[in-house]
């Protein structure tokens, strides 16, 4: 069975540009969740979506941003990027809203300069 | 979300050795985790527990449910190389909110 899978893995962008990540979850989660993680930092909670509602928000600006799909991979939108935005970010995904029961993926690792 | 206080930052051991991290926060938590992190990948679940006071294990690795509600603990015995990598804690108030995550203990373990 394939884990929960993120693309880009890598991505570079400049200040001012928008990125784009992905993810797509484990067959049958319906929770998908995205973290940042940056350098010497635990993770921090970005976004929370199940069956294609955001249910909660972490502590960030509106221009971090998301959606989730009817097939229920999702896309973390990053507008206007700062050189601080610079991260790796992790989407997992869980069955039911169990997010203690959630699996992680890679990461994308995103870039600012 | 709230930062939990994860220690020791990091640690530096020989293969065979036991080894403690724990993690506190201020308030109180129904779920505390405990995750491992190896370079390059995701965080991977190594144990939940759920009720205050509870111990559990699962091989090597051993987490214990602070009966504060307040503090988790993990100890790993008999140290190998393959230990090596991030732990990390997380504590969950209830099951609508966020996982809230410590900043990682980092593993280093000598042959």
């Amino acid at each position: 069975e394939a884990g929960v899978t993120q693309s880009p893995t890598h991505l570079i962008k400049t200040r001012g540009q928008q990125a784009t990540l992905r993810c797509s979850p484990i067959s049958g989660h319906t929770s998908v969740y995205w973290y940042q993680q940056a350098l010497g930092l635990g993770l921090q909670f970005l976004l929370w979506y199940d069956e294609g509602e955001e249910r909660n928000r972490g502590n960030f600006p509106p221009r971090f941003s998301g959606r989730q799909f009817p097939n229920y991979s999702s896309e973390l939108n990053v507008n206007a990027l700062e050189l601080e935005d610079s991260a790796l970010y992790l989407c997992a995904s869980s069955p039911d809203q169990v997010q203690a029961e959630a699996f992680f993926g890679q990461g994308t690792r995103l870039t600012v300069v | 979300g709230q930062q939990l206080n994860q220690s020791p930052q990091s640690m530096f051991i020989q293969e065979g050795e036991d080894v403690s991290m724990n993690c506190t926060s201020s308030s109180i938590f129904n779920t505390w985790l405990w995750y491992k992190q190896d370079p390059g990948e995701g965080p991977v679940l190594l144990i939940a527990l759920y009720k205050a006071g509870e111990l559990t294990s699962n091989g090597r690795l051993t987490a214990q449910f602070g009966i504060t509600r307040k503090d988790s603990f993990l100890n790993i015995s008999a140290s190998i190389p393959s230990d090596v990598g991030i732990y990390f804690c997380a504590g969950q108030r209830d099951s609508g909110y966020a996982l809230n995550f410590g900043k990682g203990t980092s593993l280093l373990v000598t042959p």
